[in-house]
């Protein structure tokens, strides 16, 4: 059971350059996050998608874009890559949803280190 | 606005000894709370949470933590730590709907032999 999985692991960019990270999970689970982990300062949440077919913003959403492609992927995108945006990425899934009052825990993925250079 | 302080940014601790790590939360209602540790290069794992019900609660690991409503706090707590416990913690309240985290910034512990 992989849980959620994230790609890469490590990537080194170029201010201005784009980049994909991708995220799946194979829990068939409804909700998925991003999040953006940086030193002092925990983890923000960048956008979710309470389901497939719809996204929102989260605490920090500037200059990154989402797409739920399906129920189990999830990806994030950086269009124009900024030395600001050099963190460790953290994609989520979750079951169920507040209204249902059913509050599972979310499961993370390892990670993924962006460096912006 | 719903928010989380973890006060101790790194504890040390000497192999065997308890510990007690600190959370204080602020939210207007009843709170649903979760502790998770990250082991270096790691994800984060869901230790215990906090729904409703007995006000200690037991987690993997050995671990447990308390709620207390009056003092919006939920430490987490271990009788005798292993070299194995060294990671960051995090605490987290469920914010809002869809399962919505807001994390505090951590507490990295090391543990000494």
């Amino acid at each position: 059971n992989a849980g959620v999985t994230q790609t890469p692991k490590f990537q080194v960019l170029k201010t201005g350059q784009s980049m994909t990270l991708q995220c799946a999970q194979d829990m068939n689970h409804n909700s998925m996050y991003w999040y953006r982990q940086d030193p002092g300062m925990g983890l923000r949440l960048i956008y979710y998608s309470a389901s497939e077919g719809t996204t929102d913003k989260g605490e920090v959403p500037n200059g990154y874009n989402v797409s739920r492609l399906n129920k189990r992927e999830f990806s994030l995108r950086l269009e124009s890559a900024a030395p600001s945006q050099t963190s460790v990425y953290f994609c989520a899934s979750s079951e169920a949803l507040l209204a249902t009052g059913n509050n599972q825990p979310q499961h993370f993925g390892d990670g993924t280190r962006l460096s912006i250079l | 606005a719903q928010s989380v302080t973890q006060p101790d940014i790194h504890i040390t601790v000497s192999e065997g000894a308890s510990l007690e790590l600190r959370c204080n939360y602020s939210y207007g209602a009843t709170p649903y709370l979760f502790w998770y540790v990250q082991s270096p290069g790691q994800g984060l794992q869901l230790l215990l949470k906090y729904f409703s019900g007995d006000t200690l609660v037991q987690g993997i690991k050995g671990f447990e933590a308390e709620f207390k409503r009056s003092q919006s706090s939920f430490n987490l707590r271990k009788p005798s730590v292993h070299w194995s416990d060294a990671a960051e913690y995090f605490c987290a309240i469920l914010s809002g709907g869809y399962n919505k985290l807001i994390f505090g910034a951590g507490t990295r512990l090391a543990v000494h032999p």
